[in-house]
């Protein structure tokens, strides 16, 4: 009965490659997120989406390309993996519009780059 | 540019002690304000939200104040304990999309 869950938890690849993370929330939110943070536990925004429309895109690379197949799930998927790619990525959701209600997060999935 | 400041970076207090972290910031237009509790390896959760027009908002032994005239926010904990060990982040959003500025957190130790 997990709220937001995220697959996988660790993942170990070298620079190149080309990964996925999977996001899935069952609260039936409105809004989906995707959050990174740095190896100094500094979080910042990636993406949002609201009823599967991108709503902030802050300054990401296009090597990162969020995919919402419906509004439970928001997947991450990720070119041309690079060493500074290297971080926590936390996928969130909220009822309403993005950023407006009580966000619940996902328990991270650890992506180290080699 | 939107800056949110937290002090102190980490503080360490004996169990059954109260203590209070600081969040000031510079993010402009207001929307809200959030604390969050990290624990180590999980994801954020959240502790209070508030917006412009309130000054205080409490769950639990957690209190958050809200003073928007000088920007600035209080978390309090009450009555110490050794689950509140954590990372306490301050997020502030801005505008109608609500885009939000982290804070670093401060690290909170809770001794026996």
């Amino acid at each position: 009965d997990t709220a937001v869950s995220q697959t996988p938890k660790y993942l170990v690849t070298q620079m190149g490659n080309d990964k996925s993370i999977k996001c899935e929330q069952n609260l039936g939110h409105d809004t989906m997120y995707w959050y990174k943070q740095d190896s100094k536990k500094f979080l910042k925004i990636m993406f949002s989406y609201n009823n599967k429309e991108l709503i902030i895109n802050e300054t990401v690379p296009n090597r990162f390309s969020p995919k919402s197949p419906d509004k439970a799930h928001l997947n991450l998927h990720i070119n041309s993996l690079e060493l500074g790619d290297s971080a926590v990525y936390f996928c969130a959701s909220s009822q309403g519009p993005a950023g407006a209600g009580e966000q619940y997060f996902g328990p991270g999935t650890r992506l180290t780059v080699t | 540019k939107n800056q949110v400041e937290q002090s102190p970076q980490s503080l360490i207090i004996l169990e059954g002690k109260n203590c209070t972290l600081q969040c000031n910031y510079t993010v402009s237009p207001f929307s809200n304000l959030r604390w969050y509790k990290q624990d180590t390896g999980r994801g954020p959760v959240s502790l209070t939200i508030m917006t412009f027009s309130e000054n205080t908002k409490s769950n639990g032994r957690y209190t958050a104040t809200l003073d928007a005239d000088t920007k600035q926010s209080s978390l309090h904990i009450t009555a110490s304990q050794l689950s509140d060990s954590a990372s306490y982040i301050c997020v502030v959003s801005s505008g109608g999309s609500y885009i939000p500025t982290f804070g670093r957190g401060t690290s909170l130790i809770v001794h026996p």
